[in-house]
């Protein structure tokens, strides 16, 4: 069975520091992974995805997440965090022998202060 | 504005009643899938439609079923409602069958609450 964790139920960072957002996964077969981001009172909005190819990834609003297959990793990654990127983020593996189920992570709260 | 719509965006019934949730995918999507978020659980995958037919199934009570209608609009029935079944409750739909590199997009849920 495919799994998803997030270790961290909140991370705090001022704004100007870099940030990352931890996710680790596991599946049978070759992992598909997704970012998605939930702001207040609205659905999940994707950010980026990882499918095959180069280990860093690059996504909207200035996010990357970097692949990293002997840790079984996905962390989120922001160079220089934001104020308004606080929000709760949730990593997401799709297993490539169930194509059509993506299965999420608990999420992780970010909350970036000035 | 993701595309996706859901009603209603608040839901306050008691146990053991009976509730309708509406999705409207975005145009021209085929598939809907419907997820359960509740502080404890998680978001969880409830169930997948794919152009009328249930292409996959998950962590779905007995007591709740699903349907996606010609229209391509889906409802999501839940009844003999217990407490623990207040939660958040999302649509999402893509363009496909739910393909490896297909993105999800979701409404803005339907909050649940069984008094």
């Amino acid at each position: 069975a495919q799994s998803v964790a997030q270790p961290e139920d909140q991370v705090n960072v001022a704004e100007g520091n870099p940030l990352t957002v931890k996710c680790t996964y596991s599946v049978s077969g070759n992992p598909y992974l997704f970012w998605y981001v939930q702001y207040p009172n609205r659905g999940l909005q994707f950010l980026l995805k990882y499918i095959t190819g180069d280990n860093l990834v690059k996504g909207s609003y200035g996010f990357e997440a970097e692949f990293n297959k002997s840790q079984t990793s996905f962390h989120l990654k922001k160079p220089s965090a934001l104020v308004s990127d606080s929000a709760l983020y949730f990593c997401a593996v799709r297993d490539t022998g169930t194509a059509s189920k993506l299965t999420f992570g608990t999420g992780t709260r970010l909350q970036v202060t000035l | 504005d993701s595309g996706v719509t859901q009603t209603p965006k608040h839901l306050i019934t008691a146990t053991g009643q009976r509730v309708t949730l509406r999705c409207s995918p975005r145009s021209g999507d085929l598939s809907v899938y419907w997820y359960q978020q509740s502080l404890d659980q998680g978001l969880q995958f409830l169930i997948q439609y794919y152009n009328g037919e249930e292409r996959a199934k998950g962590n779905i009570l007995e007591r709740f079923s699903a349907q996606q209608f010609p229209d391509l609009h889906s409802e999501l029935n839940l009844s003999s409602l217990e407490l623990g079944d207040s939660a958040l409750y999302f649509c999402a739909s893509s363009v496909g069958g739910g393909g490896t590199n297909e993105k999800l997009f979701f409404g803005s849920g339907t909050q649940l609450s069984v008094l």
